[in-house]
């Protein structure tokens, strides 16, 4: 298996435009992460799918980010309008069963730099 | 205060000592627990997970977990320069997963 694939890999963009982050998890599994990373606040969830379902987006900082999944193979997180604030690395990760011994594994990230 | 916390460190070590990486939970819902690795510019990878109470051991590698003091650890033996990279502690609650926010650590050689 290829793993988790992450699209693109960087992206450079200025404040104001539209970015859309893409997410292809393993194959088989049912439930979807998206995570954003910096230095000052570590890895922090942002939201997850269960079967293409959003279960918690609690932590989807504001309105400007939405995500969807709609099939079983694709995701997307969006960030519109995209702010200098929002510069972090952006994992997706996918698993497969919410069983004690089941981990998550990532994709490579998409490291983003809002100008 | 945070579900799971981590010393950021930096810890060093010289090599061949061992290498102590220590985590906090505040769920006591919390089912199971994970160790992850990152080296700079790549995504967090598992070393090991572990759910019972006492001592697991992969290789080098040791997890111990204490549910009453709520408390998780990483041993790293015979350390290389190789294991110089972020330790992230996870902990699923059965519900979602919660990271630490890591500890840096630097094998010298």
């Amino acid at each position: 298996d290829a793993g988790v694939i992450q699209s693109p890999r960087h992206e450079v963009t200025e404040m104001g435009q539209e970015v859309t982050l893409r997410c292809k998890p393993i194959s088989g599994h049912d439930y979807l992460f998206w995570y954003r990373q910096t230095m000052m606040r570590g890895l922090e969830l942002l939201i997850y799918f269960n079967n293409n379902v959003p279960i918690d987006d609690s932590g989807m900082p504001e309105d400007r980010f939405s995500a969807k999944m709609p099939n079983a193979s694709f995701s997307t997180l969006k960030i519109q309008p995209s702010e200098p604030r929002d510069s972090a690395v952006y994992f997706c990760a996918s698993s497969l069963l919410r069983s004690r011994q089941e981990t998550q594994y990532f994709g490579p990230g998409t490291r983003l730099l809002v100008l | 205060q945070k579900e799971v916390e981590q010393n950021s460190g930096p810890l060093s070590v010289p090599e061949g000592a061992i290498a102590s990486l220590n985590c906090t939970y505040s769920d006591r819902g919390s089912q199971s627990f994970f160790w992850y690795r990152q080296y700079s510019g790549k995504s967090p990878e598992l070393i090991m997970f572990i759910y019972s109470n006492g001592d697991k051991e992969d290789g080098r590698f040791t997890a111990q977990l204490n549910k009453a003091s709520q408390y998780v650890s990483l041993l790293i033996r015979d350390s290389q320069p190789s294991d110089s990279a972020t330790y992230l502690c996870a902990a699923n609650t059965g519900n979602q997963f919660y990271f630490g926010t890591g500890t840096s650590l630097t094998v010298i050689p």
